[in-house]
């Protein structure tokens, strides 16, 4: 069973990046899809992007301030947003597709909280 | 962009009772890659239904998809009491992916 945890700082200052990181346990990183998911406190979902292998895909709205990068030999991939405001606050999900198909495992998510 | 809009906000039912959620896209459903995710509190998504039908695994016959093109469909034969909660649909056929607004199903 393939478990996904998300790591990283609760706690961001104004203008500073957020880093988070996710660690895949239980199967391989190869052949899908890694992507992350924000959920801004009280509110809906919203889509931030994607890596498969070395092909990213971003939401427009966070492309300028986004990166996605994996490694494979930790077993972990990864998750900067740069130039943080208040929001950018929201519990961060990270998450796993088959192609063709929508994410399926997702973490537990943390919250980050964007405050001087 | 494809925009999801979901329908209605909050649905107040009783147990037993069959919930209709619906789910428009702004736009055809590139090969209805359309999902289904129920959220309880604190915790994250669970699938419920992808490319507009088709049960995810483990996920209980009361949960059914239809639809195709640009207005789908979640309905819930008869709803038990860990049913309630919010449910989101997903566009996963078009980049960028996006979600609904999410439709809260109470207990009336």
């Amino acid at each position: 069973q393939v478990q996904l945890q998300e790591s990283g700082p609760g706690l961001v200052k104004p203008s500073e990046t957020l880093s988070l990181t996710c660690t895949v346990s239980g199967d391989y990183m190869s052949g899908y899809y890694w992507g992350w998911i924000r959920q801004p406190p009280g509110k809906g979902l919203d889509y931030i992007g994607w890596i498969y292998y070395g092909t990213t895909n971003y939401n427009p709205s966070l492309k300028s301030r986004v990166t996605i990068s994996v490694d494979t030999s930790k077993n972990q991939f990864s998750l900067r947003l740069t130039s943080v405001t208040a929001a950018d606050t929201a519990v961060y999900f990270c998450a796993r597709a088959v192609d063709s198909r929508p994410f399926d495992y997702w973490g537990q998510g943390t919250l980050v909280s964007v405050s001087s | 962009e494809v925009v999801l809009t979901q329908s209605p906000g909050t649905l107040s039912l009783s147990p037993g009772e069959r919930a209709t959620l619906s789910c428009r896209a702004s736009q055809r459903v590139s090969n209805n890659y359309l999902a289904w995710y129920q959220q309880k509190p604190g915790q994250a998504p669970r699938l419920l239904i992808y490319v507009a039908s088709s049960r995810a695994a483990g996920v209980p016959d009361r949960f059914s998809g239809s639809g195709s093109g640009t207005d789908f469909t979640l309905t819930i034969s008869r709803l038990e009491p860990e049913d309630f909660a919010v449910y989101y649909c997903n566009q996963y056929g078009s980049s960028p992916l996006s979600f609904g607004g999410g439709t809260k199903v109470e207990i009336k």
